[in-house]
């Protein structure tokens, strides 16, 4: 069975511009919750979509959003991008509506200059 | 305050040296306990859950969770160099749906 997929692995941006971050759950998987990774401050949850509907964010600025499609892949998108965004972002999948069974993705390391 | 807090380490330990990582945490309606264990450029790995209060042995592993001190555990014995990863701690309530983690502990496992 295939784990969760997140693409780009790597990415770099300057200031001022917008990414988008794709994630594959594990197939059944309909609960995606997307995190971001720093050094300091650890992971920290961002938004979690259970079968297209957003059930929860994080304390984030609006610049950040995220979407599901039918098929539970998921998007999120980083507008207006600062230095501090820098992080690993981080995607996880579960099954039904249960967290205590999260899989990760290897993340998306994304740089801002 | 951090709802959990989690001494980062790097804790250093010998081959087959038996490893304890401690988390503690705030929120008493933490009900879902989870480690996860993360090597470098990857992403974090389950490695144990347990729900409310009690123990759960899992081979080399074995979590404990005290809700009365509200203090959760992480035993790895026989340790091996291949243990040697951050291992984080991730709680949630049974209200919301997300994973609140600790900051990790790097553990470092010599041969």
């Amino acid at each position: 069975k295939a784990g969760v997929t997140q693409t780009p692995r790597y990415l770099i941006k300057t200031r001022g511009q917008q990414v988008t971050l794709s994630c594959s759950p594990i197939s059944g998987h309909r609960s995606v919750s997307w995190y971001q990774q720093t050094p300091g401050q650890g992971l920290q949850f961002l938004f979690e979509y259970f079968s297209e509907t957003q059930r929860n964010k994080g304390n984030f600025p609006g610049r950040f959003s995220g979407r599901q499609f039918s098929n539970s892949r998921s998007e999120m998108n980083v507008s207006t991008l600062e230095l501090g965004d820098s992080a690993l972002y981080l995607c996880a999948s579960s099954l039904e509506d249960s967290l205590t069974q999260a899989f990760f993705g290897q993340g998306t390391r994304l740089t801002v200059v | 305050q951090k709802e959990v807090e989690q001494d980062p380490g790097p804790l250093s330990v010998p081959e087959g040296a038996i490893v304890s990582l401690n988390c503690t945490y705030s929120n008493s309606a933490f009900q879902y306990f989870m480690w996860y264990r993360q090597y470098s450029r990857k992403g974090p790995e389950l490695l144990m859950y347990t729900y409310s209060s009690g123990n759960k042995e899992d081979g080399r592993f074995t979590a404990q969770v005290d809700k009365s001190s509200k203090y959760i555990s992480l035993f790895i014995r026989d340790s091996q160099p291949s243990d040697s990863a951050t291992y984080l701690c991730a709680m949630r309530d049974t209200g919301f749906q997300k994973l609140v983690f600790g900051t990790g502990t790097r553990l470092l496992v010599s041969p």
